[in-house]
């Protein structure tokens, strides 16, 4: 079955280290997406990759790193800097043209707890 | 800048019909989607609206305004199992998905 999978579902770390959210997809999607989701704030996009080998900050990019360097895989590194880590954080993918429109398809999140 | 609009939460009855609202102000607009999300679980897709008018699928409906900058998500026949949360998205180009705050719909017996 094709979907997008993200572990682990839960993830406990401690304050001041870096720590890397996976995220994979066999949908062959060329376009993927992090948000994080925060109690009362719906999604709030971080970063978004159209193609391997690129990506663009979202809404939300400070403290965050990605990288895409297969098509299958987006992961999402938070570092120390971010402020305040703790969130549920959802992958999603979509195609990027063809159809009048896109559906963003999403993983089944991460939800990390930094200590 | 995008600005998205929707009721924080609702409550309804089942076998009721209720209407969950989105406005929104976007410096471009292509197309608005709902997606639904149980808690702490993914959101599904439910429904794209591009032109004006309502599209119906099944028990859920989509009714968008783009001169008012204005939709709705219609859901009829409740059930339990809808008690969920409502996500309003607008893309305004690209792939860029835009989303509310989401609306909390609780339905009760």
């Amino acid at each position: 079955d094709g979907g997008i999978t993200q572990s682990p579902k839960y993830l406990f770390r401690k304050e001041g280290q870096n720590v890397t959210l996976s995220c994979e997809q066999n949908l062959n999607h060329d376009a993927m997406y992090w948000y994080r989701q925060d109690p009362g704030q719906g999604l709030r996009l971080i970063y978004y990759s159209q193609i391997v080998n690129d990506f663009q900050k979202g809404d939300i990019a400070e403290g965050y790193s990605v990288s895409r360097e297969k098509k299958e895989s987006f992961p999402l590194t938070v570092t120390s800097a971010q402020k305040n880590p703790t969130a549920f954080y959802l992958c999603a993918s979509s195609i990027t043209s063809g159809r009048d429109h896109n559906e963003q398809f999403f993983g089944p999140g991460t939800r990390l707890t930094v200590l | 800048g995008q600005n998205i609009d929707q009721p924080t939460e609702m409550t309804a009855t089942e076998g009721a019909i209720v209407q969950i609202n989105c406005t929104y102000q976007t410096s471009g607009f292509n197309g608005l989607f709902w997606y639904q999300q149980h808690a702490g679980e993914a959101p599904t897709f439910l429904s794209y609206n591009v032109l004006d008018g309502l599209e119906e699928k099944g028990r859920f409906s989509s009714f968008l305004s783009r001169s008012k900058g204005y939709s709705y998500l219609l859901l009829k026949e409740l059930q339990m199992k809808d008690s969920a949360s409502y996500l309003c998205a607008v893309t305004g180009g690209g792939n860029k998905l835009t989303f509310g705050t989401g609306t909390q719909l609780k339905v009760e017996l």
